[in-house]
């Protein structure tokens, strides 16, 4: 079974850009989360999305959005980039919402904003 | 404030002792903490979780301990392996039914060979 997918695996952008990450889940996972990976603040949670429903949001500002296709792939995205917004951005996919144990993280895209 | 935290930031063992990694949390009201291991170049990967009403649960060459008097967990790596070299974090669910996982900030072990 194919691991959690997430493209691009880097990307550079400049201030003041918007960019989208996109994640494909494990086949049959229809929860995907997203999270924000940084050496000062560690791993952050952003959102969950289940059944193309944000069903949970962590405390980052509304530039930061996502939805979730009814194949449960996912995307975020990020507008009017900051330097701070540099970070590795991961997903990862459980089969149902609220057990959050048996997730599964994709290899994350790594955003740099200069 | 509450927090997810970890005494050492590093840890560096030697090949086939035993590792144990330490993380203090702040809100009695969490129930359910996992870690996770964290290799180079991936994401983050599930090793084993405990739910408040336990206080040891164990693994394959691990075994996590949760102190809910003083709110500390550890995970202990049997035996540790080159592979074992990762960055270690805990990670606490609070309140039942509230789905967000809260990080600490990792621990990072080094096998020495």
């Amino acid at each position: 079974k194919a691991g959690v997918t997430q493209t691009p695996r880097y990307l550079i952008k400049t201030r003041g850009q918007q960019v989208t990450l996109s994640c494909s889940p494990i086949s049959g996972h229809r929860s995907v989360s997203w999270y924000q990976q940084t050496p000062g603040q560690g791993l952050q949670f952003l959102f969950e999305y289940f059944s193309e429903t944000q069903r949970n949001k962590g405390n980052f500002p509304g530039r930061f959005s996502g939805r979730q296709f009814s194949n449960s792939r996912s995307e975020m995205n990020v507008s009017t980039l900051e330097l701070g917004d540099s970070a590795l951005y991961l997903c990862a996919s459980s089969l149902v919402t609220g057990y959050t144990g048996e997730q599964y993280f994709g290899p994350g895209t790594r955003l740099t904003v200069t | 404030g509450e927090s997810v935290g970890l005494h050492l930031p590093t840890l560096s063992v030697q090949e086939g002792d035993n590792s144990i990694i330490n993380c203090a949390y702040s809100n009695s009201a969490s129930d359910y903490f996992i870690w996770y291991k964290q290799e180079s170049g991936k994401g983050p990967q599930f090793i084993i979780d405990i739910r408040s009403n336990m206080d040891k649960r164990q693994g394959q060459r691990v075994t996590v301990l949760l102190n809910k008097t003083v709110k500390h967990l550890s995970l202990q790596i049997a035996a540790t392996q080159p592979g074992d070299s990762a960055v270690y974090f805990c990670a606490e669910k609070k309140n039942f039914g509230n789905e967000k996982l809260t990080f600490g900030t990792g621990t990072r072990l080094t096998i020495i060979p």
